[in-house]
Order: C-alpha cells, then structure tokens, then sequence
C-alpha cells in the first residue's frame, strides 16, 4: 500500500509565478490536511480537506493561497503570485476516517521562491 | 491558543547514550499528544502517542508519560543507536473539532558511533 505521495519534491519559482503542489492520500484514505514548515519553525496547520469540501482552512492566508481536494485526483494545493516569504515545505497527511483516526505524512513538497 | 515547545537542537549523542528530549504544551481541556519521527529523506511517521493523564506511550524503546501537573510530554530512550538519528517532533490534537495537529519545532537528533 503506497504511502502518501505528495510532488513535486522540490519547485522553484520566481516571484509572481504560481505554484501547484499535488498530495496523493493512501488509498482509503479521504481526509487530507496540509502543513507548512518555514525554516526554523514547526509544522502549521494550513487546511482541512475531505473529498470535494473544505473543512477547516483557518490556518491560510487570506489571499494567493487557496486548495482543493477533488472527486477524481489528487489534492492541490495553489499559491498564486509567489513571494520570497513563501519558500517553505509543504506536507500533505491523510486519514482513514474522522476524530481518531491517525495522520499519515508524505515527503514533504520544498518550494523556494526566488 | 495551543502551543507545544520542545528542546532545541541539534542534539548529538554518542550510540548507547540515554535520551531525553523535553516537550511541554499549553491547551485548553484535555489535548491528545503525539511523538513524530522524520528520518532523512521521508515523510514524518508516528513514534507514539498518549490520549489521557499518566498514559505511557512507547515504541522502538522510546517512551513518553503525558503529565497533565507539568503540562509535560518528554520523550526518552535508554541506549540509543545511530539508526535513531532523525527529527523529532512532538505535537499535540485537541480532543474535540477535527484532527488539526499543533507541532512544536522540531529537535534534530545525531547520534554518533
């Protein structure tokens, strides 16, 4: 059973450019929550996603970031109009069900802005 | 809000040394906790967790005992290896609303031959 796959591992951009990470949940798996870690920092909930819905996005910025997790494919996570203060890593984690359920990490997506 | 601190790294450890890496949390009710590992070049994985007060979780000979009194979570191992040469992050979920992880920094553990 593959794990979580997020891609791509690593992305550059120039700022002003847009940036797509896509998160690939384990099979069964239909919650996927994304975390930013900037450097020095710990992981920072960003959003709470379950098939077709948001849940819980109180941990993204209010404008250029914005991510959906769709019937059909991965979870897409989009920033628009990249800034320095962007560069950062971006994971993915899933679950199997609701309250209780365990998260599983992927590798993790390291976009730097330059 | 909630918020977990944990020790500063880098730490680094001759192998068979004892560990301790320190980790306390401010949250309102009763948090659940959790150990996560990051070895190089992969995604975090869950090392342990604890659910209540004076719950001991334990695996792979790493322990932590959640102290509600100290607001405590500390992960210790008695003979580490240079195979638990990784990050560690130790994080707590609030008991109700959804999974949403809080994550301290993160300690970045070196163990040497």
């Amino acid at each position: 059973n593959a794990g979580v796959m997020q891609n791509p591992r690593h992305l550059v951009r120039r700022r002003g450019q847009e940036a797509r990470l896509r998160c690939s949940p384990m099979k069964g798996h239909s919650h996927v929550y994304w975390y930013r870690q900037l450097p020095e920092e710990g992981l920072k909930f960003m959003v709470y996603l379950q098939k077709e819905n948001i849940i819980d996005e109180s941990g993204m910025p209010k404008e250029r970031f914005s991510a959906e997790f769709p019937k059909e494919g991965p979870s897409i996570l989009r920033i628009q109009q990249v800034v320095r203060g962007d560069s950062a890593a971006y994971f993915c984690a899933s679950s199997p069900s609701g309250p209780g359920g365990e998260l599983f990490f992927g590798e993790g997506s390291r976009l730097t802005v330059l | 809000g909630d918020s977990v601190t944990q020790m500063e790294g880098p730490v680094t450890l001759s192998e068979e040394a004892f560990l301790t890496i320190n980790c306390t949390y401010t949250a309102t009710g009763y948090p659940s906790l959790f150990w996560y590992v990051q070895y190089p070049g992969e995604g975090l994985q869950l090392l342990l967790k604890a659910t209540k007060a004076d719950d001991k979780g334990s695996n792979k000979g790493f322990e932590a005992t959640y102290r509600k009194e100290t607001t405590s979570f500390h992960l210790e191992k008695g003979s580490v290896q240079v195979s638990d040469s990784a990050v560690y992050f130790c994080a707590l979920k609030a008991n109700f609303g959804n999974e949403k992880l809080t994550f301290g920094t993160g300690t970045r553990l070196t163990i040497i031959p």
